[in-house]
This record gives C-alpha cells, sequence and structure tokens, in this order.
C-alpha cells in the first residue's frame, strides 16, 4: 500500500502567479488534510475534506486560496496571485477511521518558493 | 481554540542517554495526542499516540504520558541511538476522531555519538 504522495515536490513561482499543489490519500482513505509549515515552526492546520466535500475550512486564508477532493482524482490545493509569505512547505494528509484508526499519515510534502 | 506549547525547542542528548519533550495543552475537551518525528525534507511519521483515557502508553524505547487535570503530556525516549535525531512534534485534537490537529512549535533533538 503507497503512502500519501504528494506532487510536486518543490515548486517555484513568481509572484502574480498560480500554485496547484496535488495529494493522493493512501488506498481507501476518504479524508484529506491540508497543512502548512513555515521554516522553524510547526504545522499549521489549513483544511479538511472528503470526498467532494469541504468539511473543515477554518484554517484557509480566505482570499485567494481554495481545495477541493473530487470524487475522482487527487486533492488539489490552489494558491492563485502567489506572494513571497506563501512560500512554505505545504503537508497533505490523508486518514481512514476503519477499525478505529485515527491516525493522519503524512506525505513528503511541497516546497513552495515564490519568487 | 486550542493552543499547544512545545518544550524545549532544541535539545542535545550523548547517546543512551534519555530524552524528555513536554507539551501543554489549552482545550480540555482534546482527547486525542499523536506525536510525529520529521527527518530533514521528509513528512512527519507518527511514532506513537495516546488517548485521554489512557494515563500512559508504552512501545519499546518510546513512552507517552498524560496528565489531563494538568493538561500536558510528554514524550520519553530512552536508550537514544543516532538516528533518533530530528524534529519532534506533539499535537492535540478536539472532539471526534478525524478533526484537525493542534501541533507544537516542535523540538530539534540530537543525540551526539
Amino acid at each position: 500500500n503507497a503512502g500519501v504522495m504528494q506532487n510536486p515536490r518543490h515548486l517555484v513561482r513568481r509572484r502574480g502567479q498560480e500554485a496547484r499543489l496535488r495529494c493522493s490519500p493512501m488506498k481507501g482513505h476518504s479524508h484529506v488534510y491540508w497543512y502548512r509549515q513555515l521554516p522553524e515552526e510547526g504545522l499549521k492546520f489549513m483544511v479538511y475534506l472528503q470526498k467532494e466535500n469541504i468539511i473543515d475550512e477554518s484554517g484557509m486564508p480566505k482570499e485567494r486560496f481554495s481545495a477541493e477532493f473530487p470524487k475522482e482524482g487527487p486533492s488539489i490545493l490552489r494558491i492563485q496571485q502567489v506572494v513571497r509569505g506563501d512560500s512554505a512547505a505545504y503537508f497533505c494528509a490523508s486518514l481512514t477511521l476503519d477499525a478505529g484508526d485515527e491516525t493522519q499519515y503524512f506525505g513528503p510534502g511541497t516546497r513552495l518558493l515564490v519568487l | 481554540g486550542e493552543n499547544v506549547e512545545q518544550h524545549p525547542s532544541t535539545l542535545s542528548v550523548q547517546e543512551g542517554d534519555s530524552a524528555v519533550i513536554k507539551c501543554t495543552y489549552s482545550d480540555s475537551a482534546s482527547n486525542y495526542f499523536p506525536w510525529y518525528k520529521q527527518e530533514l525534507g521528509k513528512g512527519p511519521q507518527l511514532i506513537i499516540d495516546i488517548r485521554s483515557n489512557v494515563g500512559e502508553k508504552k512501545d519499546q524505547r518510546i513512552a507517552v504520558t498524560l496528565n489531563k487535570t494538568a493538561k500536558h503530556f510528554s514524550l520519553h525516549i530512552t536508550e537514544t541511538q543516532p538516528e533518533d535525531s530530528a524534529v519532534y512534534f506533539c499535537a492535540a485534537s478536539v472532539g471526534n476522531a478525524g478533526n484537525m490537529l493542534t501541533f507544537g512549535g516542535g523540538t530539534r533533538l540530537m543525540v551526539k555519538p
């Protein structure tokens, strides 16, 4: 069973461009989370999705950021008109809750650099 | 919302010694407390977790203790090895299983051979 997959692993964008980050959860996992990590800091929750639904987006900036988890395909975190402050590592995690497993399994992250 | 504080931010120990990392949380409704290890350039990996109905849990050289009254929990690593060197994060979750995790600021553990 492959782990959580994220791509790209590294992404460079110029200010004003769009960034699209992809996350494929572990097989059988229907819950996806996005977290952001600034250098030398802990992870900060952004959004929690289940298939086709946003469950909790309390950590997501109101503007420029959006997330989706369609019925088919990976979850996408989209950042429009990127600014230098968006530079960070973005981690996706997935979860199943089957058999009482509440572990959030993390992917390797996408490191976004905004020039 | 929940707030998790973690100490120390860096910890250096000699190989074979024990390491202790402490976290406090603010929301008494928190009921799930995982610990993650993050190596350079990688995503966090769960190393141990504990639920609020348990006071202590052990897995080989790693143990976690929880004091609900004081709202703090600790990670204990015994007989440390150089490969234990990494950044460790505590986290807390409120309410139903699957809710968001609130992370502490991390502890950089260095185990000197």
